[in-house]
């Protein structure tokens, strides 16, 4: 079965400064990847995904993830920080198998401080 | 659009109580899911129903039962509350039942239980 770990459960980051949130997965072969943002009392909302290709996936809000297979990592990067990106972020993993289900990492909360 | 639709958004019940939380999706989705949120622990399944009259149980289906009532509501059910069931659910619906599944996920519930 799948796993995911986001290493930070809390980041404060300025505006303006760039903001980076990790996601370590575990599985055997290349997965789904996804990532989620839940902002204070939303349901969740996709900001991008992976599934294959270009390794460099482009989302909604000015997020971007990499996708690098030898560290099994899909970390979330945005270069400029704006205040209304507080929130909570998920990463997410589901596989190319018969599964639905995706596992979801514990979350990390991103705090913009002015 | 509405989306995902689910009722109520906050509810407070006794130890013992029953209760049903409802959703709705408009998206002609197949695929409705149930999690629960809690800290430090991400979304977790309770129960997936892939295809309209089939439903499984999800990582955590303990105390919990599910009907999808037809393509576009999916309930579920508390018969016997207890504190530890206190969480947060969301309700989610996706078109395609598969781990690359993107999902669409309503505001949430927050159930109290004392």
């Amino acid at each position: 079965a799948q796993s995911v770990t986001q290493p930070d459960i809390h980041i404060t980051v300025s505006e303006g400064a760039s903001l980076e949130l990790r996601c370590n997965y575990s599985y055997g072969a290349t997965p789904y990847l996804f990532w989620y943002v839940q902002s204070p009392g939303q349901g969740l909302q996709l900001l991008l995904k992976y599934f294959s290709g270009d390794t460099l996936v482009q989302g909604i809000k000015g997020f971007e993830a990499e996708f690098k297979r030898s560290q099994s990592s899909f970390n979330l990067r945005k270069p400029s920080v704006h205040w209304s990106d507080a929130a909570e972020y998920f990463c997410a993993v589901g596989t190319p198998t018969n599964d639905y289900k995706l596992s979801f990492g514990a979350g990390t909360t991103v705090t913009v401080r002015a | 659009n509405a989306g995902v639709t689910q009722t109520p958004k906050f509810q407070v019940l006794k130890t013992g109580q029953s209760m049903t939380l409802q959703c709705a999706q408009d998206m002609n989705h197949n695929s409705m899911y149930w999690y629960r949120q809690d800290p430090g622990m991400g979304l977790r399944l309770i129960y997936y129903s892939a295809s309209e009259g089939t439903t499984d149980k999800g990582e955590v289906p303990n105390g919990y039962n599910v009907s999808r009532l037809n393509k576009r509501e999916f309930s579920l059910r508390l018969e016997s509350a207890a504190p530890s069931q206190t969480s947060v659910y969301f309700c989610a619906s996706s078109d395609s039942p598969s781990g690359a599944n993107v999902l669409t996920f309503g505001a949430g519930s927050r159930l109290t239980v004392l």
